[in-house]
């Protein structure tokens, strides 16, 4: 299985921007990167994925490395509500299988 | 669009006592995912349906865990006999083309 690694937790400030790290050192060339969250007592929630290039939504943006061997999940402004669990996740595009590490848990502060 | 349901949100069992769990997924959505989450854990795929057919299992444990889902829209996991470990959050998750799984609440299930 394909696998990531992430710290374990992080902390921001209200209103700040927040850079979520994820290293994913053995991906293959048809895994996608996927960052999920997950809301205290919730299942989790899709937040943005990319396979290359830098992606943006209305959530938040991804900037995926050259080499595809790490990634960062970019909130820009975070607010006390984005205080999850982040799950970076590589889905085998073969089989659609997502593969969820431990996570890091964001506590922002106001 | 109503999300993915599940029921019952919460259950308590002895141990070696039988527990199922039911999903209904997005309207439309083919593949279904039953994952296990144990406390402070990310959630762990134990199986994997491509509408009513399995696409991976390979992590649920056969000789206790078993699920399907009949005419691939509702599913049922079930677990006999239960032991402590099995003590966790049953998610169920539905997705359309791979992209996005959308999960439901949960079920958070205790075993005494």
């Amino acid at each position: 299985d394909a696998k990531t690694t992430q710290p374990n937790s992080m902390e921001s400030n209200e209103e700040e921007p927040v850079h979520l790290p994820c290293n994913h050192s053995t991906i293959s060339g048809t895994d996608y990167i996927h960052w999920y969250r997950q809301l205290p007592s919730q299942g989790p929630e899709y937040v943005i994925h990319g396979l290359t290039s830098n992606v943006n939504n209305r959530m938040a943006s991804l900037a995926i490395a050259e080499d595809r061997k790490s990634s960062t999940l970019i909130l820009h402004r975070a607010t006390l509500r984005d205080a999850a669990v982040y799950y970076c996740i590589l889905r085998d595009n073969n089989f659609n299988k997502f593969y969820f590490g431990s996570g890091t848990k964001l506590n922002v502060k106001p | 669009e109503a999300g993915v349901a599940q029921s019952p949100r919460y259950k308590i069992i002895e141990k070696r006592q039988s527990v199922a769990f039911w999903c209904n997924p997005i309207s439309g959505h083919a593949t279904l995912y039953w994952y296990q989450q144990i406390l402070g854990q990310g959630p762990k795929l134990l199986i994997q349906f491509q509408n009513n057919g399995v696409v991976d299992d390979s992590q649920l444990p056969k000789d206790r865990f078993s699920a399907e889902r009949l005419k691939g829209v509702d599913s049922t996991l079930k677990i006999q006999p239960a032991k402590l470990e099995d003590s966790a959050v049953y998610l169920c998750a539905s997705s359309l083309r791979g992209f996005e799984q959308y999960f439901g609440p949960g079920t958070r299930l205790t075993v005494t």
